[in-house]
């Protein structure tokens, strides 16, 4: 079992460039969800899709926030453009039905933007 | 709204000293609870999860909480610790008959001290 694949693990950038972020839920998986984790604000969720349909994004900051869920396989989160204010850690997880038993967690993703 | 409350953001403990995370939740709903740990420069794994049944909860690595639902409640505790409990812990709660979102505490950072 592979378990939740993020990529990439490290990503520095300039502010103002746009970043995209990149998980791959177990397989079988029917939820997946989008968390940031800061010192001062702790686990944020961001976004949440259940069978590849976005049901709560109220978490997501601002606009130049986005988040894709094409496939059953594949999600993306894209911040376009960039701020400092974005650096963080960000964490993708999945989950089976029957709803909320456990979730599963990537290794997530260190983004810092200079 | 649901919410989780981590009383406690640092802990501190002597190595085989006893230790206990409190946790605390809102809801008027029926709920999952869960706790789970990070090691540095990880993503969160789940200690140990209470869905129903007996409300004293046996995890891995000697850890145990006990639901509490008078008091809305779900503290975690070990009995005597070490060097590689070290980590940050997170509690976490889910309405599993209003949709698959987990809510979580904004963790608290056990050290253990030799």
């Amino acid at each position: 079992d592979a378990g939740v694949i993020q990529s990439p693990r490290h990503e520095v950038t300039e502010m103002g460039q746009e970043v995209t972020l990149r998980c791959k839920p177990i397989s079988g998986h029917n939820s997946l969800f989008w968390y940031r984790q800061t010192m001062m604000r702790g686990l944020e969720l961001l976004i949440y899709f259940n069978n590849n349909v976005p049901i709560d994004d109220s978490g997501m900051p601002e606009d130049r926030f986005s988040a894709k869920m094409p496939n059953a396989s594949f999600s993306t989160l894209k911040i376009q453009p960039s701020e400092p204010r974005d650096s963080a850690v960000y964490f993708c997880a999945s989950s089976l039905d029957p709803p909320g038993e456990k979730l599963f967690f990537g290794s997530g993703t260190q983004l810092s933007v200079l | 709204a649901q919410s989780v409350t981590q009383l406690d953001s640092q802990v501190p403990v002597f190595e085989e000293a006893p230790v206990e995370l409190r946790c605390n939740y809102s809801s008027s709903v029926s709920v999952y609870l869960f706790w789970y740990v990070q090691y540095p420069n990880q993503g969160l794994q789940l200690l140990l999860k209470y869905l129903s049944g007996s409300t004293l909860v046996k995890g891995i690595n000697g850890f145990e909480a006990e639901f509490n639902k008078s008091q809305t409640s779900f503290h975690l505790r070990k009995p005597s610790v070490h060097i590689s409990d070290t980590a940050e812990y997170f509690c976490a709660v889910s309405e599993p008959n209003t949709g698959n979102q987990f809510y979580f505490g904004t963790g608290t950072s056990l050290t253990v001290i030799p």
